[in-house]
């Protein structure tokens, strides 16, 4: 059985762009949330999709956002990026009531 | 809200002997704990849970955490450790049948030859 899978591993971006990360949970696997992951802020909650449906949301600000497709893969946007949005992205995806999260390897954000 | 306190950032320990982690939660409600490991340049892996049931969760390769409601911890512990037990440990907390999980800011266990 695969594994959670986010693409792009790596990527660098500059100050005001925009990026879109991409997660593939594990196959029947209808729950994808989504973390940062900083020295400074240590793991933080972004969101959580379930069924196309945001049903949980952390402390962020509305230029992270994010969407879950009818085959449960999900996607986040940050837009107009900023220095310290530089983070480890992970994703994470479990099956429906259980409560547990496998996680993805993580796509490095530098913002420079 | 939950919040989970690590007060030990660096543990350093001699290959085979004894670890302790620690972890404090706090919660108002119902919580599942969960301790995570992460080995560089990866993401998390689940280590072991507490959900319901007996108190004391083992993991596959030695690891033990107890779930103590009146001191709100869940310690994580092994009798021995390996060279490959080095990495950042994350312990978890959540409210009851949810999946937004609140972590502590992890202990590094440095295994010393």
């Amino acid at each position: 059985k695969a594994g959670v899978t986010q693409t792009p591993r790596y990527l660098i971006k500059t100050r005001g762009q925009q990026v879109t990360l991409s997660c593939s949970p594990i196959s029947g696997h209808r729950s994808v949330s989504w973390y940062q992951q900083t020295p400074g802020q240590g793991l933080q909650f972004l969101f959580e999709y379930f069924s196309e449906t945001q049903r949980n949301k952390g402390n962020f600000p509305g230029r992270f956002s994010g969407r879950q497709f009818s085959n449960s893969r999900s996607e986040m946007n940050v837009s107009t990026l900023e220095l310290g949005d530089s983070a480890l992205y992970l994703c994470a995806s479990s099956s429906a009531g259980a409560n547990v999260l496998t996680f993805g390897a993580g796509s490095r954000l530098t913002v420079l | 809200a939950q919040s989970v306190t690590q007060l030990d950032s660096q543990v350093p320990v001699f290959e085979e002997a004894p670890v302790e982690l620690r972890c404090n939660y706090s919660s108002s409600v119902s919580v599942y704990l969960f301790w995570y490991v992460q080995y560089p340049n990866q993401g998390l892996q689940l280590l072991l849970k507490y959900l319901s049931g007996s108190t004391l969760v083992e993991s596959i390769n030695g690891f033990e955490a107890e779930f103590n409601k009146s001191q709100t911890s869940f310690h994580l512990r092994k009798p021995s450790v390996h060279i490959s037990d080095t990495a950042e440990y994350f312990c978890a907390v959540t409210e009851t049948g949810a999946n937004n999980l609140f972590f502590g800011t992890g202990t590094r266990l440095t295994v010393i030859p």
